[in-house]
């Protein structure tokens, strides 16, 4: 595998439901994301870990949990979920490090449907 | 105001035509400029990625920065079907623990 891996690919829950996003990067990158894409918006950024220690969390709702047990690995656990959570979920990576020059790298998404 | 506007089109061009794609920005601290493109039901995948001002070329695509004005351009040379997807231009401060600003996107499709 290279790059950054998503699973799954597709999922549809119900609202009670509890259900978890996995995402793992084969880059050797410190930072992982976790990105919502809506239709007609920009990428919302919900989480940033930088060496497995989370340093942003953008006013994301509780009903969101993200999870990073190293460097490699990033999961989203979902629980009682709207249906205006559907959208498509973006895990990206990059190598963060002091004077820049890093970009980003992304997986191929997971499509999320909320009944 | 929003940090990166991008019109998000949709454009709609004939094979072979050359295509601009545009984003401002308002942050004069951006330092890093990316475009990436995304093919439907896929994530983005990187394109073109430029530091300060100037000129990049990669084969058929060049990307443009122009800080003075706060403006990139994605141009595309020879465009062909292949190229329909949703381009993204993305940026950044470059400072350790930062954010990267995305446009909406800009749909493209290509005639043939």
């Amino acid at each position: 595998e290279t790059g950054v891996t998503q699973t799954p690919r597709h999922l549809v829950m119900g609202m009670t439901n509890k259900k978890s996003l996995k995402c793992e990067q084969h880059l050797g990158h410190n930072a992982m994301y976790w990105y919502k894409q809506s239709a007609k918006k920009p990428l919302e950024l919900m989480f940033v870990y930088n060496f497995k220690e989370q340093t942003e969390n953008n006013s994301v709702p509780s009903r969101f949990s993200p999870e990073c047990p190293n460097s490699s690995h990033l999961f989203l656990h979902l629980h009682t979920l709207q249906p205006e959570d559907s959208a498509l979920y973006l895990c990206a990576s990059s190598q963060d490090r002091a004077g820049g020059g890093d970009t980003q790298y992304f997986g191929p998404g997971t499509r999320l449907t909320v009944l | 105001q929003k940090e990166v506007e991008q019109d998000p089109g949709p454009l709609s061009v004939p094979e072979g035509a050359i295509v601009s794609l545009n984003c401002t920005y308002s942050n004069s601290a951006f330092q890093y400029f990316m475009w990436y493109r995304q093919y439907s039901r896929k994530g983005p995948e990187l394109l073109m990625y430029t530091y300060s001002s100037g000129n990049k070329e990669d084969g058929r695509f060049t990307a443009q920065v122009d800080k003075s004005s706060k403006y990139i351009s994605l141009f595309i040379r020879d465009s062909q079907p292949s190229d329909s997807a949703t381009y993204l231009c993305a940026m950044s401060r470059g400072m350790l623990g930062n954010q990267f600003y995305f446009g909406t996107g800009t749909s493209l499709t290509v005639i043939p």
